[in-house]
């Protein structure tokens, strides 16, 4: 099965601030990688598909690149709503579909 | 409006059963493969598996075969996520998400339900 390491696991960022979350794959998957947002208490929500194709109604400020095995999600502009936990996953080998263990990216 | 609607939360006791379910609206409930994805207290997300409700036909993560059961009653656009004998390690969010491909190889889930929140307690 393909593995999925994100980095950092934590982050601490201020409004305003530029951050970029990195998501390893343990073999090449193309572009065939999701980004999902969750905050406390809700079910995660797509943002990116296919390495850097933002979900309809997702605000310009994400945005995501990558290739292979190495990806990136980047927050150009940080906003109060931005809090969360964010997960990678690969769709290029599956079943079964593996999510990075995700990132949560707290308030300074 | 796509809409997945769960069944609400269930506080069980080990060694019961219990089936909850994912009520698909606003689509052809038969076009998109549901998944089931498991979210244990302050963890991350895991693949439990898939099911095709045209056919019933099932792929399941190998952490969770035989511990679970997906079925789906396309009738009634709903999919079902089953335990015969719950133990406390199932305690956990359940998500049930909408498996939608788009051009070539890519797939993405979307939307998701509301989540069951599954206590098993004695």
């Amino acid at each position: 099965d393909i593995q999925m390491t994100q980095s950092p696991s934590s982050l601490s960022a201020s409004v305003g601030d530029r951050v970029a979350i990195t998501c390893r794959a343990s073999q090449t998957i193309s572009t065939n990688l999701n980004w999902y947002q969750q905050k406390p208490g809700k079910a995660p929500k797509l943002l990116i598909y296919a390495a850097s194709t933002l979900q309809s109604g997702v605000p310009s400020r994400f945005s995501g690149s990558g290739s292979g095995t190495d990806f990136t999600l980047t927050i150009s502009s940080l906003q109060p709503e931005d809090f969360a936990t964010y997960y990678c996953q690969q769709c290029y080998s599956t079943p079964p579909y593996t999510f990075g263990q995700g990132t949560k990216l707290e308030i300074k | 409006e796509v809409q997945l609607v769960q069944s609400g939360a269930e506080v069980k006791k080990p060694g019961e059963s219990l089936t909850i379910s994912c009520e698909g609206s606003g689509y052809i409930f038969t076009k998109y493969w549901i998944t089931w994805v498991r979210q244990m207290p302050g963890k991350g997300l895991e693949w439990m598996g898939r099911i095709d409700p045209s056919d019933s036909y099932i792929n399941y993560s190998p952490s969770f075969q035989g511990h679970v059961t997906i079925s789906a009653d396309k009738s009634i656009s709903t999919a079902y996520l089953q335990w015969s004998s719950l133990k406390a390690s199932d305690t956990a969010m359940y998500y049930c998400a909408r498996l939608f491909y788009g051009s070539g190889t890519y797939n993405w889930f979307d939307p998701w339900g509301q989540g069951t929140l599954v206590t098993v307690s004695s």
